[in-house]
């Protein structure tokens, strides 16, 4: 099951930044935070990752708590074409050492004209 | 950002065919995971293979899947005899960077096989 909880949807104008925020209170010490989004049906799009401090890339900012029990997520000026599924998914570290990412249901962030 | 081909982009098939989707990363890579989404549901992990092995597999990987790379590129999905239950997205993720530790998967724009 998925380490996360998101809100279904939330909407945002616009132009405007649009926060989008995560629960992961059983995170673990060394397991890392990472958002994906998903637009229609196409694959999974990767958006950014951090483990405790807070990254910032050309797409997105990602602001991780201090008890790593939450973050957001921010797109600072939201465009029609980022509506999509945003989902928040803690890395699990497998025993053969592969990268498993465990998707949840995603949260649906619309952005308005 | 690592490009990864998968093919075809839509598959059609009756039930208990043999179907195989492919993928093709534009680089070696390390690791190679196949997901997929039934219509509506949440993105699935199948299957993780390293070094020409599979690392790890979900109890949804029974016996009617395989995995491989025939030829040290493509890596391959196939699905022995279909059933109605597999029509979904089918979806190729491979590792960011062969080197780094937490790097990124990033996934192909998936196969959507049809089973009649």
């Amino acid at each position: 099951d998925a380490k996360t909880t998101q809100p279904p949807s939330m909407d945002c104008a616009e132009g405007r930044a649009a926060n989008l925020p995560c629960n992961h209170s059983t995170i673990s010490g060394n397991e890392y935070v990472y958002w994906y989004r998903q637009i229609h049906s196409q694959g999974p799009q990767y958006i950014i990752h951090g483990l405790k401090n807070n990254e910032t890339n050309e797409m997105a900012s990602l602001i991780i708590t201090e008890d790593r029990k939450s973050s957001t997520l921010i797109l600072p000026h939201a465009t029609l074409r980022d509506t999509a599924v945003y989902y928040c998914i803690v890395r699990v570290t497998t025993q053969g050492g592969s990268e498993k990412l465990v998707f949840g249901k995603g949260m649906k962030l619309t952005v308005n004209p | 950002e690592p490009e990864v081909t998968q093919t075809p982009s839509h598959q059609v098939t009756q039930m208990g065919q043999e179907v195989i989707l492919r993928c093709v990363p534009i680089s070696n890579h390390l690791y190679f995971y196949w997901y997929r989404q039934i219509l509506g549901q949440k993105v699935e992990f199948l299957v993780s293979f390293y070094n020409n092995e599979i690392s790890e597999k979900s109890e949804i990987f029974d016996d009617q899947f395989s995995v491989e790379r025939p030829d040290g590129s493509n890596f391959t999905l196939k699905i022995r005899s279909t059933k109605l239950e597999d029509s979904a997205m089918y979806f190729c993720a491979i590792d960011g960077v062969k080197t780094t530790y937490n790097s990124p998967l990033h996934f192909g724009n998936g196969t959507r096989l049809t089973v009649t």
